[in-house]
């Protein structure tokens, strides 16, 4: 069964700080890992998106890793600012088979205090 | 194109009404997906379309739930007889399908609540 689980499930940090964002997966046949930041009420936005063949993928303050061999990925947070607090959820992508393209984890709930 | 668009973006009803929502994907996009998404989890997914053609339905979506996208543009979500294990939000994605890297974009969702 494909699954995406998150780690931590919350965590609190002060502004400025890094933080450092957790991803595990079993899905197959693999196809990409996004990570998306989904404000409270609002729908999930893409932050990166990353192929079998990268390993690491920036957008800004935000950092993404990919390990394919171990099925892990990570996002790092730099220099946070209040505007990070929000859910960030990795999403794993399988090989084109409809639905089942997106599994999505819970999320991990970032807040930043000032 | 201002992305997805979805309408409306709260609605509160009774148990045992009919609610419907809509979502209008991105123009060029032609694949469509619901999902549903309760506080702390993530997106649960409910049923997609490629086109006007219903591809898959999840088993969450029971009898009481119906979605349609007629013209393979904008679609629509009913659910008959809410019950108050409906109210969560319902979210719509959009993406292209082709091979490589699919750019889903989401809706801001629509937050039903069943009281």
């Amino acid at each position: 069964k494909n699954q995406v689980e998150q780690s931590p499930q919350s965590l609190i940090i002060l502004e400025g700080k890094n933080c450092t964002l957790q991803c595990n997966y079993t899905v197959s046949p693999f196809s990409n890992l996004r990570w998306y930041k989904q404000d409270t009420g609002r729908g999930p936005v893409s932050l990166t998106i990353m192929t079998f063949s990268e390993n690491t993928k920036s957008n800004g303050r935000y950092t993404a890793t990919l390990d394919a061999d171990t099925k892990q990925s990570s996002l790092h947070i730099t220099a946070s600012q209040l505007s990070d607090s929000a859910s960030y959820i990795c999403v794993v992508s399988a090989r084109d088979t409809g639905r089942r393209a997106l599994t999505f984890g819970s999320g991990t709930r970032l807040q930043v205090q000032p | 194109d201002t992305g997805v668009s979805q309408n409306p973006r709260h609605k509160i009803t009774k148990r045992g009404q009919n609610v419907t929502f809509r979502c209008d994907p991105i123009s060029e996009h032609n694949r469509l997906y619901w999902y549903r998404q309760t506080l702390g989890q993530g997106p649960e997914f409910l049923t997609y379309f490629q086109n006007e053609a219903q591809l898959e339905k999840s088993r969450l979506l029971s009898d009481r739930f119906s979605a349609e996208r007629p013209k393979g543009s904008f679609s629509t979500l009913e659910i008959q007889r809410t019950e108050q294990g409906d109210s969560a939000m319902y979210l719509c994605a959009s993406s292209l399908a082709f091979e490589g890297k699919k750019d889903y974009t989401f809706g801001s969702g629509t937050r039903l609540t069943v009281v």
